[in-house]
Parts: structure tokens; C-alpha cells; sequence
């Protein structure tokens, strides 16, 4: 089974510490997602590639996070000088071109110390 | 602004006892509303898209349905092993984003 995978599972830091994570999405799906998900609430949108083209960005993605996606496979998502609000689970997914089903990874958990 | 509001928070049935969660939502333009499972710790698991008023999908003891402004969730004699939050989400005409509900927490104890 190739579904999306992500790494690590579960990241613990302390605070002001620079994180990064990985999505690798479906393969042959050109669209990556990222979510954010705090504990009893749906996940939040971050932004979207099609691509290597980053098309979207929420507001909530503040200058202390960049997202990449340079060869248009596998994605990054950075949180530098994290904060203790940073503390949450941040999923990928994917999609294929017109079909708009997004399929989600397993989530990489993160605790801000 | 689009908007997906999810009730009950929570739901809890004994097993059998078959039940509706309600998704309403707000959206400029429709192009899909999804459901998906979620386990704890892990990433939401596709259920179901339903594209238009009056669509419905089927899927074991899952149905869902579609109206212009809320889709439902029906849970026909559900088993303990469908415990899970389940997610309601819209994605509109505009972007690629999809806009979740904050999810029904469903138990089904035995």
C-alpha cells in the first residue's frame, strides 16, 4: 500500500527550536495539502501545492512557517522559533488533478516544551 | 465565509441503536462535501463524496445524504468498532481547500 506517508510521527522540542517535517503524498498525485488539528477540533487549512507551485496559503501560516514542495513529489513544512501554540498534530494529503478526494496521512505530532 | 458546523460534539449509542450526525454548512458555490472517519492519533479516513442535492452513498452500516444546506450521517445498527469522530468537510467552487467541522465524537458500546 503507497498511501501518504509522513516523518517523524512525533516530534517533542523545546521552545524557539526550528522543527521540519515530511509529507510524501500518493504517487502520481499532483496535489499536497497541509492541515493543522488541535485535540477536538477538524483539521485547519495551511496551504496547497499543485505541483511545485505553492497556490495557497492561509492566514494562519504565520512568517514562522514555509512550506516547499521543490520537485513536486515530497513536501517540507518548517516551523522556525516554535511556540508553545505551535503544539499540534499536522497532517498531509493528497489529491490527483481534477479528482478533488484528498487522502490523509497519519499525522505528525508535535509538542512544544 | 464558508462555514461547516457538525452536531451532536458527541453521540453515544449502545450497539444496535441506529442514529443521524448533522453536517450543516455554508459555501460559495458547492463543488463537494466529503465525510471522513477519524481514529485517535491517526490521519481522517475517506467515507464519502456527495456532489449534489438529493445524492446519497452507501457503505456497510454508513449512508450519507445531501440537501442544499446540511448532509446527514445515518448509522444503521452500529457496532462498537464504529467508534470514532467522524468529519464533515465542504469544498467550494474556489480553491483547493477543504473547510472541516469541528466533528461528532461517536461511542458504541456493547
Amino acid at each position: 500500500d503507497t498511501g501518504v506517508s509522513q516523518n517523524p510521527r512525533h516530534k517533542i522540542t523545546k521552545r524557539g527550536q526550528n522543527v521540519t517535517f515530511r509529507c510524501d503524498p500518493i504517487s502520481e498525485h499532483n496535489r499536497l495539502y497541509w492541515y493543522r488539528q488541535t485535540l477536538g477540533q477538524g483539521p485547519e487549512f495551511l496551504t496547497y501545492f499543485q505541483n511545485e507551485a505553492q497556490l495557497e496559503k492561509s492566514r494562519l501560516l504565520s512568517d514562522r512557517f514555509s512550506a516547499e514542495r521543490p520537485k513536486g513529489s515530497f513536501s517540507t513544512l518548517e516551523i522556525q522559533r516554535t511556540e508553545q501554540g505551535d503544539s499540534a498534530m499536522y497532517l498531509c494529503a493528497s489529491s490527483f488533478g481534477g479528482a478533488d478526494t484528498q487522502y490523509f496521512g497519519p499525522g505528525t505530532r508535535l509538542t512544544v516544551l | 465565509e464558508d462555514q461547516v458546523t457538525q452536531s451532536p460534539e458527541a453521540l453515544r449509542l449502545q450497539e444496535g441503536e441506529s442514529s443521524s450526525l448533522n453536517c450543516s454548512y455554508t459555501v460559495s458555490g458547492l463543488r463537494g462535501l466529503f465525510w471522513y472517519r477519524q481514529d485517535p492519533g491517526k490521519g481522517p479516513e475517506f467515507l464519502f463524496t456527495l456532489y449534489s442535492a438529493g445524492e446519497e452513498k452507501e457503505k456497510e452500516r454508513l449512508k450519507a445524504t445531501l440537501t442544499k444546506k446540511e448532509s446527514f450521517l445515518h448509522i444503521t445498527a452500529p457496532k462498537p468498532e464504529d467508534s470514532a469522530t467522524y468529519l464533515c468537510a465542504v469544498l467550494s467552487n474556489q480553491g483547493g481547500k477543504l473547510i472541516f467541522g469541528q466533528g461528532t465524537e461517536l461511542s458504541v458500546k456493547p
